[in-house]
């Protein structure tokens, strides 16, 4: 089993650029989140999907964009980019409390 | 905001036993400890759980006390390769919660 796969893995955007990450989960999990992590911080939820057609704001909606059409896949888009979104973003999915996340995307808004 | 308080750092010695505190004196009833660890910039790894009684898997154990305001987990034999940050959380077992990250303890395993 592949787990939780996030691509792409680096990316440099320029500031107004718009752009999906795309998580894929393979463990059939009802639960799935996109975290943020700044330098020196723990992680913080952007937004989370308890279902397929379902998603719910986090900590730090703002800026972001969010889609589960299917079970297995979670879109992060953001629409017009800004270097404060200048970050690692990890994507998760979970069952009864046992969370599995990603390698992380590497993003740059320059 | 995160309901635990851990140490920033700690070292240990390499074939040492290491041991990490964690202070949650707020955890209500139906709320399991979680521990996970992000070594360097990978994403976070499951560890061990527990609500009340101690836990033991292949990783690591789960020391929590009482009153179950705090809890220690223990890595027996630490390696170099368990240098990484180390994430104690409180989540409701009851509901399908969100992790919420604090900063962690970075455990600096050396030779």
């Amino acid at each position: 089993n592949a787990g939780v796969t996030q691509t792409p893995k680096f990316r440099v955007l320029k500031t107004g650029q718009s752009m999906t990450l795309l998580c894929a989960q393979d463990m059939n999990h009802e639960y799935m989140y996109w975290y943020r992590q700044d330098p020196g911080m723990g992680l913080r939820l952007i937004h989370y999907s308890v279902g397929e057609g379902t998603t719910a704001k986090g900590e730090v909606p703002d800026g972001y964009n969010v889609s589960r059409l299917k079970k297995q896949n979670f879109l992060l888009g953001l629409e017009s980019a800004a270097p404060s979104q200048t970050s690692v973003y990890f994507c998760a999915s979970s069952y009864q409390g046992g969370y599995t996340f990603g390698s992380g995307t590497r993003l740059t808004v320059v | 905001d995160a309901k635990t308080t851990q140490p920033p750092s700690m070292d240990c010695a390499e074939g040492r036993a290491a041991n990490l505190p964690c202070n949650h004196s707020t955890i209500s009833g139906n709320e399991y400890v979680y521990w996970y660890r992000q070594i360097h910039s990978q994403g976070p790894q499951y560890i061990i759980h527990g609500l009340k009684n101690n836990e033991t898997n292949e990783m690591a154990s789960l020391i929590i006390t009482e009153d179950r305001k705090s809890s220690t987990l223990i890595l027996p034999h630490a390696t170099l390769r368990d240098t990484a940050v180390y994430y104690c959380i409180v989540i409701d077992g009851g509901s399908q919660g969100n992790l919420i990250f604090g900063k962690g303890t970075k455990l600096s395993v050396k030779p």
